[in-house]
């Protein structure tokens, strides 16, 4: 199985600062590598596919870079709304989500 | 529009069984993979179980396997995820989740989720 890991786990930012999370896996998974975003009580939401594809509707403050093994979301200008839980997957071989990271 | 909605959630007790429903609105499950992906209170995402578009190729996580059975009726509409042995490791919120191949088989479409909670 491939494992997902994500750091760091949890990050403190303010509106404005650009956040960077980065998710590794443990062997290559191509461009396979998508992020979420979650908040409280709510389904996840698909943000970035394929690495680097900006999902339809997505603020285009969200980017993602990467490929075969090690992976990064960066959120430009954070905004208000963007508080949340973010987690990386991979689709490469089954599933395997990353554990999270926590953005307060 | 596209929707996945899922249903039966509860409390069971442990080693019982119980099975949980997402029916699909908006498009034919035929055109997509599924995939039930479950939240244990306070945690992170695991991934659970996959069915094909054809209804052909099931995969299921390491920790299910042999437990969990993910299936589809016949009208198409919606997926299942029969549930056998459970334990209080299987307490969460269980999502369905639409997987699209044009997405690098991202997880594009959510449900709301139901909650399961395994409790003598």
């Amino acid at each position: 199985d491939i494992q997902m890991t994500q750091s760091p786990s949890s990050l403190s930012a303010s509106v404005g600062d650009r956040v960077t999370i980065t998710c590794r896996a443990s062997q290559s998974v191509t461009t396979y590598l998508n992020w979420y975003q979650q908040k409280p009580g709510t389904a996840p939401r698909l943000l970035i596919y394929g690495a680097s594809s900006l999902q339809s509707g997505v603020p285009s403050r969200f980017s993602g870079s990467g490929s075969g093994t090690t992976f990064t979301l960066t959120i430009n200008s954070l905004q208000p709304e963007d508080f949340a839980t973010y987690y990386c997957q991979q689709t490469s071989n089954t599933a395997t989500f990353g554990q999270g990271t926590k953005v307060e | 529009q596209v929707q996945l909605v899922e249903s039966g959630g509860g409390v069971v007790q442990p080693g019982r069984s119980l099975r949980v429903s997402c029916v699909v609105s908006g498009f034919s499950l035929t055109d997509y993979d599924m995939n039930w992906v479950r939240q244990a209170p306070g945690k992170g995402l695991e991934w659970v179980a996959h069915l094909s578009y054809d209804g052909n190729i099931r995969y299921y996580a390491d920790s299910v396997k042999g437990r969990f059975t993910i299936s589809r009726d016949n009208s198409k509409t919606t997926v299942y995820l029969q549930m056998h042995s459970l334990s209080g490791e299987d307490t969460a919120t269980y999502f369905c989740a639409r997987a699209s191949a044009g997405l690098y088989e991202a997880f594009d479409v959510w449900g709301q989720g139901t909650m399961v909670t395994v409790s003598s």
